[in-house]
């Protein structure tokens, strides 16, 4: 599996912008790079995931870098329910139904 | 938004005893996992399950545990002689197709041994 590095905590101000990154400098060209979350006392949940092209949804922005080595999750506008640990996950395109490896990820803070 | 949904919220349970926990997954969704949390710890992989069998499984994953999908709705996780270091969260998530797709989390049944 793919190795990932995130900073273990970040903090942000209420309705700013936040870039969390992700180095996975082993990732292999078959594998997607996905972001997960997980709020306190709640299960993890999907955020967003791609290949080589930055993808937007509803909930944020995904930067791949060039390479594919890095990426950097943007939350354009963070509120206090952002507050959470956020995992940044390779995932094999080719598996049929590969467990997800989470590490320890970065612990978003989120100042009012 | 459809959700998957896991019961119970917390389960207490005797040394030694089993447990079942049970999930609803999503309906349309074809591939479903087992994680679990140690308090403090990473989530980590137990087992994967598609087509009625086991897809994949942890090391985690020994004969202690075993998965079932009873009937067309419901997925569960069985753990016989539960042990003390058995306490987490356990966590159920389904996916639509598996491989890269997103998966869906339901909010963990939290087992405590005693």
């Amino acid at each position: 599996d793919a190795k990932t590095t995130q900073p273990n905590s970040m903090e942000s101000n209420e309705e700013e912008p936040v870039h969390l990154p992700c180095n996975h400098s082993t990732i292999s060209g078959t594998d997607y790079i996905h972001w997960y979350r997980q709020l306190p006392s709640q299960g993890p949940e999907y955020v967003i995931h791609g290949l080589t092209s930055n993808v937007n949804n509803r909930m944020a922005s995904l930067a791949i870098a060039e390479d594919r080595k890095s990426s950097t999750l943007i939350l354009h506008r963070a509120t206090l329910r952002d507050a959470a640990v956020y995992y940044c996950i390779p995932v094999y395109s080719g598996g049929g139904a590969d467990g997800l490896t989470f590490g320890k990820g970065t612990h978003l803070i989120i100042q009012p | 938004e459809p959700e998957v949904t896991q019961t119970p919220s917390h389960q207490v349970t005797q040394m030694g005893q089993e447990v079942i926990l049970r999930c609803v997954p999503i309906s349309n969704h074809l591939y479903f996992y087992w994680y679990r949390q140690i308090l403090g710890q990473k989530v980590e992989f137990l087992v994967s399950f598609y087509n009625n069998e086991i897809s994949e499984k942890s090391e985690i994953f020994d004969d202690q545990f075993s998965v079932e999908r009873p009937d067309g709705s419901n997925f569960t996780l069985k753990i016989r002689s539960t042990k003390l270091e058995d306490s987490a969260m356990y966590f159920c998530a389904s996916s639509e197709k598996g491989m890269y797709q997103p998966q869906h989390f339901g909010d963990g049944t939290r087992l405590s041994i005693l």
